[in-house]
């Protein structure tokens, strides 16, 4: 069964660093999401992408966010000076359409600032 | 104001017997659709079962059902014959029909299985 992939599964960085996450959708699927879970939290979303655009974000995907569509595999999510409270699991999700009735989740990155 | 609200921080449940998470949710959307993860320790979200606003009956995915009561706004998941490997978070969540497909999420239930 296809599944989405991402690495790493635990990314550990400095204060002010940046990160780059990475996330290969399923295949044929059209539209991409990136989320994040604070450790005990609720998971927000982030961003969603389509036709190599972003078409939605949150108001927690500030400057510091970028997404990414480098090739036809790979969906990437850049922290550019990351802060302790970027400390989360981040989950990449992809569907075939916007009104799917699943989204796919990845396995997640957990991502740890010091 | 809440747009999903999960009003059960933890539930315990015998092994075996029947449980129900509790999900309300708010929206002025006609169009929208509810879903349900499980989120074991190990971290990865599973997708269990989905329902349409337009879908006439409850949806129902092997030991999963979804009581849909649109009227008064509820999706509460039904869990038949628990099992320990059901213990998890559990999180009920929304996508609003004029979004691009975002996720709204509760904020989870922690179902405990005892033996």
């Amino acid at each position: 069964e296809p599944e989405v992939t991402q690495t790493p599964s635990h990314q550990v960085t400095q204060m002010g660093q940046e990160v780059i996450l990475r996330c290969v959708p399923i295949s044929n699927h059209l539209y991409f999401y990136w989320y994040r879970q604070i450790l005990g939290q609720k998971v927000e979303f982030l961003v969603s992408f389509y036709n190599n655009e972003i078409s939605e974000k949150s108001e927690i995907f500030d400057d510091q966010f970028s997404v990414e569509r480098p090739d036809g595999s790979n969906f990437t999510l850049k922290i550019r000076s990351t802060k302790l409270e970027d400390s989360a699991m981040y989950f990449c999700a992809s569907s075939e359409r916007y009104d799917y009735n699943e989204q796919f989740f990845g396995p997640g990155t957990r991502l740890t600032v010091l | 104001a809440q747009k999903i609200t999960q009003t059960q921080p933890g539930m315990f449940v015998q092994e075996k017997e029947a449980v129900t998470l509790d999900c309300t949710y708010d929206t002025s959307d006609p169009s929208y659709g509810l879903f349900w993860y499980k989120q074991p320790s190990s971290g990865e979200m599973i997708f269990l079962i989905y329902q349409g606003s337009y879908d006439q009956q409850n949806a129902t995915e092997g030991r999963y059902s979804l009581n849909f009561q649109k009227a008064r706004k509820s999706a509460n998941l039904v869990i038949s014959a628990s099992q320990l490997g059901d213990s998890a978070m559990y999180f009920c969540a929304m996508r609003e029909g004029g979004s691009q497909g975002n996720l709204i999420f509760g904020k989870g239930t922690k179902l405990s299985v005892k033996p």
